[in-house]
């Protein structure tokens, strides 16, 4: 099946620091990426839709210059966290879309990116 | 966007057949219904994916009445490593619609 990877896998960063997460599909090309944000116990709160080539679609209450992302590419998509605080600690997940044929669509996610910031 | 209800959690013992059905009220005409499974710190994992009736893989199994309002996700003689937490999603199946993550369904796979 399709492949998403992240990178990094996980990140301690400083309160006030910025830091990127990349996220690739390996073996196939996305046009759409998506973005979620999770917290311990809690289900994936989608953070942003985003398409290559054009502006991300950010979800209500997701600050977007905060949350910076980029789809320069038709595999690379990049969230960076900008004067990350420690309530921006979370587990970040993308994924991206497989457009479908006969069977629909399917999302393919990414392994995800632990992030603490202290 | 269809909105998705499922059990919060489940319980079962190593061996038994699961199913965790989910409800979907207003699930669109062309909306696909797609379960995925997560453990902890990792991410969802795609399980099977239908628009009617059965659908059928090697792990799991769909069931999805004719109105689609609701479905079935069967997993057969589960083990431990089935413990989880397990999601249905429903949407558009030819463009770029977002999907929304429910709550989820928990399953404890008890020896």
């Amino acid at each position: 099946g399709a492949v998403v990877s992240q990178h990094p896998s996980w990140v301690i960063c400083k309160s006030g620091t910025s830091v990127k997460i990349e996220c690739r599909s390996l073996d196939f090309q996305a046009t759409t990426m998506f973005w979620y944000r999770q917290f311990p116990k809690q289900s994936l709160m989608l953070m942003a839709t985003s398409n290559e080539g054009s502006k991300a679609t950010y979800e209500q209450g997701v600050e977007k210059d905060k949350f910076l992302i980029n789809h320069a590419s038709l595999t690379l998509s990049t969230l960076t966290v900008t004067s990350a605080h420690p309530e921006d600690s979370s587990f970040y997940i993308c994924s991206a879309r497989v457009l479908g044929t006969v069977s629909g669509d399917e999302q393919y996610f990414g392994p995800g990116t632990r992030l603490t910031v202290t | 966007l269809a909105k998705t209800t499922q059990p919060i959690s489940m319980d079962s013992y190593e061996g038994q057949e699961v199913n965790i059905t989910c409800s979907h009220n207003n699930i669109a005409t062309n909306d696909y219904i797609t379960w995925y499974q997560q453990f902890p710190s990792q991410g969802p994992r795609f399980i099977i994916q239908g628009y009617k009736t059965k659908v059928t893989n090697e792990v799991a199994s769909l069931f999805i009445p004719a109105d689609r309002k609701s479905s079935t996700l069967s997993l057969p003689r589960v083990s431990l490593s089935d413990t989880a937490v397990y999601y249905c999603l429903v949407g558009d199946g030819g463009g770029y619609q977002k999907v929304t993550f429910g709550t989820g369904t928990k399953l404890q796979v008890i020896p």
